[in-house]
Formats: structure tokens, C-alpha cells, sequence
């Protein structure tokens, strides 16, 4: 069965480090997405892409980076690891349009030390 | 995208129907109504979607008013299972802005 997958589940780092999660789809979906979830801020949307090639980025963008060299991953990176960046992340994927809703992924919970 | 308006809680009795409202008075007329639910600690779960007609699914209905400013979501027989936060999100038709912006959802808490 088609899935996507994060990896790491759980990850701790220490600050100033590069960290990258990943994110795997088996669903062939043109769109990905990642969220970070806080207590008191709900999903917040960091950077999303269309298809190979093309990232954009979201509501709190600052800090991290994607790259898209295929359709089936979206890794994350956090150029320089802050503490303000523990949280848990969710990567999504959907096919293009409208008349679909979101597969999400079970989440990498990151803490920063 | 418009914002919506959610109760923060709700409380329901297992067994009973779940009515989860949702206001979205500036919505556009090419904007769709999306329900999510995340159960705690797992990734949001898809529900339901419409743009002017009631939807139902196995899951639940969606009913959104004439005008289209609010929507209800309903969970006809609900379970503890059904203990969730439930996002109500509006988002433009369209690959350039594909995209879900969460607000901070419904707690709904289904007691025995």
C-alpha cells in the first residue's frame, strides 16, 4: 500500500547543528508540504512544494530550507538548530487540485538542546 | 484564504451526535470548506469537503448554510474514539495556492 513515511520519530540535537528530517511518499503526489506543530500555536506551515524542482516557503520559513530532486521526497533541514525550533513536524503530500484532501505523515518530534 | 471562527472546546456524550460549528463569513465563492481531525499526537486525518452542497460520507456530514458564511460538521454517532481537535479550513480552488493554513481547531472531548 501507497504511504508516506517520516524518519527520524524522535530526534534530539544540539543547538548550531544541522539537522535534516525526512519525508518519503509512495503516492507519486506532485505536492508536499511540512508543518511544525506547537503547544498554543497549532500546524503552522513551513515550506511546501508542487513537483520536482519547485520549494516555496510558508508562514515561519526562517531557519529551514527543502529541496525537491524527486517526486517522492521532501527533506527538511534546519541550517543551524535553535531551540526555538523543538517542536513536532509534519510532512503532508497531495495530488494536485482541489478534490483532495491531505495524507499526513506520523510526525518527528525534535528537541533542541 | 478566509480565516475561520471555531469553539476552542465542546463536549459530547458517547453515542450521541457531534455538531462541530465553524464560521467563515468572508469566504469566496470559489473557496471549498475542508474538516480535519487530529487525533492527539498523530498526523491530521482528513474528514470531509464541500464547496456549496451538503456532503456525507462514511465518516460524517457536512452541512454549509445557504449563504455559505458557516458550516456544521457532524459526527452522527459518536465515540471516545472520535476525541479530537477538528480543524475547519477554507482554501482557493487552484495549484498556485494549494495549500492548508490551520487554525487552532475544536477540542472535542466524547464522554462515556
Amino acid at each position: 500500500d501507497a504511504e508516506i513515511t517520516q524518519s527520524p520519530r524522535h530526534k534530539i540535537t544540539e543547538t548550531g547543528r544541522q539537522v535534516t528530517l525526512a519525508c518519503h511518499q509512495t503516492w507519486n503526489h506532485n505536492n508536499m508540504f511540512w508543518y511544525r506543530q506547537d503547544l498554543g500555536h497549532g500546524l503552522r506551515l513551513i515550506h511546501y512544494s508542487y513537483g520536482v524542482q519547485d520549494t516555496n516557503k510558508g508562514e515561519v520559513s526562517d531557519g529551514y530550507s527543502v529541496s525537491r530532486s524527486n517526486t517522492e521526497d521532501l527533506p527538511l533541514t534546519l541550517e543551524s538548530a535553535a531551540s526555538s525550533q523543538t517542536s513536532v513536524y509534519f510532512c503532508a503530500s497531495s495530488p494536485p487540485g482541489q478534490d483532495y484532501g491531505y495524507t499526513f505523515g506520523s510526525g518527528t518530534r525534535l528537541t533542541v538542546v | 484564504d478566509a480565516k475561520t471562527t471555531q469553539p476552542p472546546s465542546m463536549d459530547c456524550a458517547e453515542g450521541r451526535a457531534a455538531n462541530l460549528p465553524c464560521n467563515h463569513s468572508t469566504i469566496s465563492g470559489n473557496e471549498y470548506v475542508y474538516w480535519y481531525r487530529q487525533i492527539h499526537s498523530q498526523g491530521p486525518q482528513y474528514i470531509i469537503h464541500g464547496l456549496k452542497n451538503n456532503e456525507t460520507n462514511e465518516m460524517a456530514s457536512l452541512i454549509i448554510t445557504e449563504d455559505r458564511k458557516s458550516s456544521t460538521l457532524i459526527l452522527p454517532h459518536a465515540t471516545l474514539r472520535d476525541t479530537a481537535v477538528y480543524y475547519c479550513i477554507v482554501r482557493v480552488y487552484g495549484g498556485a495556492t494549494n495549500k492548508l493554513i490551520f487554525g487552532t481547531g475544536t477540542l472535542l472531548a466524547v464522554q462515556p
